[in-house]
């Protein structure tokens, strides 16, 4: 039931765009994404919820495609500071607020 | 706004002890979450409190257990402590409101548990 993110890994330059997807095997409720720098916290960026509504961060986007059971998070004209690990947390009608996890995507912004 | 604070930082103990993590959330959060991070298995959703109940429970043994206190601060007890409990916990709270959608989980920095 652990959503699975794809890339695992990704390395960028500085400005260049990139996209991590989430994909579940189970109709979503909700999607969450976080980001967190080595030894620090998961810091939350995004929610999108079923039927469309959307809060998070303004620099970056999301999308949250119900018949695919897939949401995918945008970061264009990348900064250094995005570097880090990239998780998507999810969970499922009537599954309460429990999240289950990715195992994370790590992206790495060079100058 | 003060954010979620959790202690210790590091705590070393051996296999077969107890260990006890402690979480204050953000004033006003009632909800208290706890996930296990080991290296490469990403976040291990452990337990769920809200307004001092137990609501959701992750899979794990019944050695990891918890409580919410009144103030809305919690404890997770490990019990029997096994070398594979050696991970990075991590507390979060968020605010919770019923049929009305998730809200944000806003996390502490953690507690590094290393079992010798």
């Amino acid at each position: 039931q652990q959503p699975v993110q794809s890339p695992q890994a990704v390395i960028l330059r500085e400005g260049e765009d990139a996209v991590i997807n989430c994909s579940s095997s189970k109709a979503l409720y909700s999607v969450h994404w976080y980001r967190q720098k080595h030894g620090e916290a998961p810091v939350f960026l995004m929610i999108l919820l079923k039927g469309g509504e959307q809060k998070g961060h303004e620099k970056i986007s999301a999308s949250f495609n119900e018949k695919k059971q897939q949401s995918s998070l945008y970061l264009t004209a990348s900064q250094l500071s995005y570097s880090g690990t990239y998780f998507c947390g999810i969970n499922w009608p009537g599954g309460s607020e429990k999240l289950v996890f990715g195992k994370g995507t790590k992206l790495t912004v060079n100058p | 706004e003060a954010g979620v604070t959790q202690s210790p930082t590091h705590l070393i103990k051996t296999r077969g002890q107890q260990a006890t993590l402690r979480c204050s959330p953000i004033s006003g959060h009632t909800s208290v979450y706890w996930y296990q991070q080991a290296l490469g298995l990403g976040l291990q959703f452990l337990l769920w409190y809200d307004e001092g109940e137990e609501r959701n429970r992750g899979n794990f043994p019944p050695r990891f257990s918890g409580r919410q206190f009144p103030n809305y601060s919690s404890e997770l007890n490990v019990n029997a402590l096994e070398l594979e409990d050696s991970a990075l916990y991590l507390c979060a709270s968020s605010l919770y409101y019923q049929g009305r959608g998730n809200q944000p989980q806003h996390f502490g920095d953690g507690t590094r548990l290393s079992i010798l």
